[in-house]
């Protein structure tokens, strides 16, 4: 079957933009991550969803950062503002709880 | 909060011989996992091994297999026969119910495989 796919690939934005990242995640996970991953470092924890509802935000750098999985399928992460320091490579991913999670290719946001 | 460390930030072996990677963490939960991923160049992150703490025996996974010290906190991954498609970034990870299932990154090792 399909594996997690996530778009854009690549994002070029210009400070003080909005952007929008997307994440399919596999049929049937329940459970879908977020992370960050600047250069050189391993990824962080943004947000988790169980279900539509974000169960732990507590990894959102600040209020610019929000993300949605109304249906409890696909979700989109959303950064205000942009900064470049927002400029890192985006990871979803998705399981069932407590199980393996399966990591989708990356959206890599560039912010000028 | 839970830490987990690499410290070897750099690694190379020759192709077909043995190598391992260092892996600490700090928890002071009972239950959790761990984890080995490998990240190519084309940033897909892949699952090598898995290991649940409350198991004793070591995780393997054809050439792959894990040293689990969990007195230590310690959770090196062996590479055997190493093969020229094994030169990657190697991240260990944490996760456990209490965080929700969240995986905490360690910053990882780059490994180079040399003909």
């Amino acid at each position: 079957g399909a594996g997690v796919s996530q778009t854009p690939s690549n994002k070029v934005t210009e400070k003080g933009k909005y952007v929008e990242l997307r994440c399919d995640p596999i049929s049937g996970h329940t459970a879908l991550y977020w992370y960050r991953q600047s250069l050189g470092q391993g990824p962080e924890f943004l947000i988790y969803f169980q279900g539509t509802g974000a169960a732990d935000d507590s990894g959102l750098p600040n209020d610019r950062f929000f993300a949605v999985r109304p249906e409890g399928s696909v979700s989109t992460l959303k950064i205000q503002r942009t900064e470049r320091g927002d400029s890192a490579v985006y990871l979803c991913a998705t399981g069932n709880q407590g199980t393996e999670q399966f990591f989708g290719p990356g959206t890599r946001l560039t912010v000028l | 909060a839970q830490t987990v460390t690499q410290s070897q930030p750099e690694m190379s072996v020759q192709e077909a011989e043995t190598v391992t990677l260092s892996c600490t963490y700090d928890t002071s939960e009972s239950n959790y996992y761990l984890f080995w991923y490998k990240q190519p160049p084309s940033r897909q992150m892949i699952l090598v091994i898995r290991q649940e703490a409350y198991k004793q025996q070591n995780a393997t996974e054809n050439r792959f297999s894990v040293n689990f010290q969990k007195a230590a906190k310690s959770f090196s991954l062996k590479i055997s026969d190493s093969q020229l498609g094994d030169t990657a970034m190697y991240f260990c990870a944490f996760m456990s119910p209490n965080s929700g299932y969240a995986l905490n990154f360690g910053k990882g090792t780059s490994l180079l495989v040399t003909p």
